[in-house]
């Protein structure tokens, strides 16, 4: 079965100050994607990637970059944590069709 | 422009059906799945159709029209622990790999 890791799970940031997420899948899937989901919503595109070392702006990439080192690996980088940006962020991966979700990091920024 | 449409809320009787209703709007459909996500959770792919018609999953049925924008997902025979939200995704074919979700619709079934 296909395996997206997301770490932290967890992650207090302070505002203003940085914070980077992590993804990792195992299964060589070409497409991998940041939503992000805040309570009661639906899950909104940050950026996506479908080759390695390029990635693309989604619906609300303002205040987020995004990279793409390897097949493998996906970050979400916020260089200036705002309040704004706290919520429930998904990694996942997807080789077509059917799109496998990491578990997901809880970012509360204070 | 582009988007995905989901009613918020959904309310049933165990043992009956649901249907879940997405509408989409896309430069160039490619494709539309549905997930399930229970709460604290993350969602789980569910079905996946890009052709006109209803396709017959067993538990989950999935219908599709392509001229009208329209899909829904139908749950039959269903159980408490059918409760959940259930996101609708459109895949874009102009913006490679591009992959919109609906708000989602959180059902609720009652005994």
């Amino acid at each position: 079965e296909a395996a997206v890791t997301q770490s932290p799970r967890s992650k207090v940031a302070v505002t203003g100050g940085k914070v980077t997420l992590s993804c990792h899948q195992t299964n060589n899937h070409d497409y991998m994607y940041w939503y992000r989901q805040d309570t009661g919503h639906g899950l909104r595109l940050i950026h996506y990637s479908y080759v390695a070392d390029s990635t693309e702006k989604g619906d609300i990439p303002d205040g987020y970059k995004a990279s793409r080192p390897s097949q493998e690996n996906f970050s979400l980088i916020l260089e200036l944590a705002s309040l704004s940006q706290t919520a429930v962020y998904f990694c996942a991966s997807s080789p077509g069709q059917e799109v496998f979700f990491g578990k997901g990091t809880r970012l509360t920024v204070v | 422009g582009q988007g995905v449409e989901q009613p918020a809320k959904l309310m049933s009787v165990e043992g009956t059906f649901a249907r879940v209703n997405c509408t989409y709007s896309t430069s160039g459909f490619n494709g539309l799945s549905w997930y399930q996500q229970r709460e604290g959770q993350a969602p789980v792919f569910l079905s996946y159709v890009v052709l006109d018609g209803l396709k017959d999953s067993g538990h989950f049925s999935t219908f599709l029209s392509r001229s009208n924008g329209y899909s829904y997902l139908l749950l039959t025979e269903l159980q408490i622990k059918d409760s959940a939200s259930y996101l609708c995704a459109v895949r874009d074919r102009y913006n490679q790999g591009k992959l919109i979700f609906g708000q989602g619709t959180k059902l609720s079934i009652k005994p």
